[in-house]
């Protein structure tokens, strides 16, 4: 069956380090995503990536926030210079297309410890 | 401001009872509306789509959508231990085209 790939599954970083996660969505989906929880909290939106270009983003992604589809598979999101506030998990996903808007495929996260 | 919310829990139901999730939502314009399972530790996984007024079913999944009271709900029937998870109801508001608005969700026991 085929899956969203996330990885590192897990990374420690310094704060004010950059930080790149990496996904592999399914291959024939269109639409890429990064959601991040918070241990304990909601799960909440960051980003929506389309044609190479984003289509949403939240409060949360700011300019400290960089999404990129380097080649034809993979789909990266880049924290400039980490903030202990950033340490969360970080699940990519993926969906087909239009019409199933919401039908969102997710990976098994990244978590990220930022100390 | 956006809003879905959920029940904490944690909600307890014996093996083979019926149990029931729900989630209000505040934006009265919302069109999607999904279910997602959460164990812990993992990623959620979706369960149900539900985008019109009345019952959605899908094996023991039964989805319940209300606008006018917007109100979101999910049966599971004959529930076992293997459905105990966190469900947490999601919302694409309007003026959005794919960007979910989780609740907190509610922690599910299913006793054997």
């Amino acid at each position: 069956e085929p899956e969203v790939t996330q990885t590192p599954s897990h990374q420690v970083t310094q704060m004010g380090q950059e930080v790149i996660l990496r996904c592999v969505p399914i291959s024939n989906h269109l639409y890429f995503y990064w959601y991040r929880q918070i241990l304990g909290q909601k799960v909440e939106f960051l980003v929506s990536f389309y044609n190479n270009e984003i289509s949403e983003k939240s409060e949360i992604f700011d300019d400290q926030f960089s999404v990129e589809r380097p080649d034809g598979s993979n789909f990266t999101l880049k924290i400039r210079s980490t903030k202990l506030e950033d340490s969360a998990m970080y699940f990519c996903a993926s969906s087909v297309g239009l019409s199933n808007t919401g039908e969102l495929f997710f990976g098994d996260g990244s978590r990220l410890t930022v100390l | 401001q956006k809003e879905v919310e959920q029940n904490s829990g944690p909600l307890s139901v014996p093996e083979g009872a019926i149990a029931s999730l729900n989630c209000t939502y505040s934006d009265r314009g919302s069109q999607s509306f999904f279910w997602y399972r959460q164990y812990s530790g993992k990623s959620p996984e979706l369960i149900m789509s539900i985008y019109s007024n009345g019952d959605k079913e899908d094996g023991r999944f039964t989805a319940q959508l209300n606008k006018a009271s917007q109100y979101v709900s999910l049966l599971i029937r004959d529930s076992q231990p293997s459905d105990s998870a966190t469900y947490l109801c999601a919302v694409i508001p309007p003026g959005s085209a794919r960007q979910l608005t989780f609740g907190s969700g509610t922690q599910l026991t299913v006793l054997p």
